[in-house]
Parts: structure tokens; sequence; C-alpha cells
């Protein structure tokens, strides 16, 4: 099965300053790759997504990277803000894309 | 709103007893999935339906079992339950078969066991 590995578990950054978050993972016949944003006590949100036949995907403040040689993905946060505190999950899909493995999560705290 | 509908929002009982979930998926959407989210596990997949069959499973312990309906909502039955059960359990929904397509979480379901 995939192995889908997060680091870090948790991040703080000050209000208007990046945040990196890593993923790798293990299946090389993974080809899709979301990420999830989490409030506390609330339902996971699709934030982005890419697929393998892509390298980079952005959307206003928010950027996904994938290397798929080294089989890892990151998520970009710039110009962070306080209420994108929240954890934050990235996932693998496979076996014929119906299989989801998720990472541990990151939570994330921006600092006003 | 994600669209998608899961009740009952909080459900305790006790070790040993049976319990259904529900979710009905967005109007459209022909996939459902059911995770579980707990504080040691992190969010995990069970299975996946599509259109009425099961199409993949994950980490889904044989006390466990689900299907979807004509109508295309889905249960998921939990039984003879124990302590460790307690978690969120979360379905989302999608349009295809494949997972490669955004998947819409409903607002979960909070199981308590006491």
């Amino acid at each position: 099965g995939e192995n889908v590995e997060q680091h870090p578990s948790t991040l703080s950054v000050q209000e208007g300053d990046s945040a990196v978050i890593k993923c790798t993972y293990s299946d090389s016949a993974s080809n899709y790759f979301p990420w999830y944003k989490q409030e506390l006590g609330k339902r996971p949100q699709l934030i982005i997504d890419i697929r393998s036949n892509v390298g980079e995907k952005k959307d206003q403040r928010i950027a996904v990277t994938l290397n798929k040689t080294a089989k890892h993905f990151s998520l970009h946060i710039t110009e962070t803000q306080p209420e994108d505190s929240a954890v934050y999950f990235c996932a693998a899909l496979w076996g014929g894309y119906q299989k989801v493995t998720f990472g541990t999560g990151t939570k994330l705290q921006v600092i006003p | 709103d994600s669209g998608v509908t899961q009740t009952p929002k909080h459900l305790i009982t006790a070790t040993g007893q049976r319990v259904t979930l529900r979710c009905s998926p967005r109007s459209g959407d022909l996939s459902v999935y059911w995770y579980q989210q707990s504080l040691d596990q992190g969010l995990q997949f069970l299975i996946q339906y599509y259109n009425g069959e099961e199409r993949a499973k994950g980490n889904i312990l044989e006390r466990f079992s689900a299907q979807q309906f004509p109508d295309l909502h889905s249960e998921l039955n939990l039984s003879s339950l124990e302590l460790g059960d307690s978690a969120l359990y979360f379905c989302a929904s999608s349009v295809s078969l494949d997972g490669n397509q955004p998947q819409h979480f409903g607002d979960g379901t909070r199981l308590s066991i006491l």
C-alpha cells in the first residue's frame, strides 16, 4: 500500500510570512495529490490538488509543487493570515486512484 | 455547505453495541467514501462505494460494514463496539469512480463509546 509522510507536525509562523509543508509518498503509481484544510471540529476541505502531469499549481496565496522523481510534494502558503491557522493534511491516491492515504497532518499556527 | 449530509451528528453508546451512520452524497455524485478520524490514527480511509457497489477497501475492521442504496445514500454499520472505536466518522462524495476528482466531505458523526 501507499505510505505518506508529512512534515512538520506543527508549524508556527508570523502573520505575513510563508509556510511550507512537505509530504513524501512511496507508491510511484500514485498520480493524484490533494491537500485538505481542517479547522478544529470541522470537516476537511479541499484547498488545492495536483496531478502527476503537472509540476506546480497555484491558486492565489496557495501553491503546490510535485516532484515525481523524488516522490514528494509540498504545500506553500504565502502572506499567511490568522484564518490560515488549521490542520493541513496531504494525501495520495493509489490502487487505481480509489484508495487514499493521508499524511499525519500539520498544525499551522499563524501568529498575528 | 458541502452538500454532503451525515446523520446523526453525535452518537453516544456503550461497548458491545451496534450503530448505523448515514450519509447522503451531493446531488449527482455516485461515489461515497467513508473515513475514520481518531487522535492516534489520524484520517483513515475505510471503504468506497460507487453506484451501489463496493469498489475499494482500506483499513476497515471486520466488525464494520457498509452499503450504498439505490438512491445513493450510504450507511456505515459498526458492531461489537469497543472503546477504541470512538472517533469522528466522515463520509465524502465524488462524481467519479476514480478518486482523482475532488472529494466533498460531510460534517461527520462523532461517535463516543462509554
